[in-house]
């Protein structure tokens, strides 16, 4: 059981839009601790894609946006690719057990 | 490049021990938190545990599972840093991540993972 919560699985058709949900408690996210999105292929490490709520690193394209509001958190996908098609981490620190916090993560299917 | 690359896993078996190595090239360890992340196979990612930077005296914190059992440390000669496992169980077996921490308590660098598989 995560700390986390995300959906098991989201979808959409190529060029559409879809958007990840991350919840958390007042220990974490609610707590004003800041949320990380990762992306992982299958096989591959995580890569880092949204860090501090709403910022890309350097290469990430502006396609993925990120957004927090009270205890949740959420990315956001546009224009959906093929290659979008990975597993997606939220990721956070909690205050209460004193370490990162993850979600169960969620599989982005692009139908 | 920022870069870190693990070394160190294998077979053991149940209650033994392994210590992981993750060396860094690209930056100074010891200006960075470091931590480790495990995915126990087809499930999700679990923060093991981090050590904060030099200045900060390389203080360690650690997810209640591995608690007591494993210990992270630094060899700033050789830039790297370790993961010392103990009383290792079946729930242990996954793949262990080393990771670069950013300003903002982000995974900023990821290793490709070492493979830890606890079994008799």
């Amino acid at each position: 059981q995560s700390v986390l919560t995300q959906p098991p699985s989201v979808s959409g058709a190529p060029g559409l839009r879809v958007t990840i949900s991350c919840s958390g408690s007042g220990s974490n996210i609610g707590g004003g601790y800041d949320v990380h999105w990762y992306r992982q292929l299958p096989g591959t490490a995580p890569k880092l894609l949204i860090f501090a709520n709403s910022n890309r690193p350097s290469g990430v394209p502006d396609r993925f946006s990120g957004s927090k509001s009270g205890t949740s958190a959420s990315l956001a996908i546009t224009g959906l690719q093929a290659e979008d098609e990975a597993d997606y981490y939220c990721q956070s620190y909690d205050g209460s057990l004193s370490g990162w916090v993850f979600g169960g993560g969620t599989k982005l299917t692009v139908l | 490049e920022v870069q870190v690359v693990e070394s160190g896993g294998g077979l053991v078996q149940p209650g033994g021990s392994l210590r992981l190595s993750c060396v860094a090239s690209g930056f100074t360890l010891t200006d960075h938190y470091m931590g480790w992340v495990r995915q126990a196979p087809g499930k999700g990612l679990e923060w093991v545990g981090r050590s904060r930077n030099k200045p900060n005296n390389y203080a360690t914190q650690y997810a209640a599972p591995v608690k007591g059992r494993f210990t992270i440390s630094r060899d700033e000669s050789k830039n790297s840093l370790l993961l010392q496992m103990h009383s290792l169980k079946s729930e242990d077996t996954a793949m262990y991540y080393c990771l670069v921490e950013g300003d903002h308590g982000e995974g900023l660098s990821w290793g490709q993972g070492t493979l830890v598989t606890v079994s008799a």
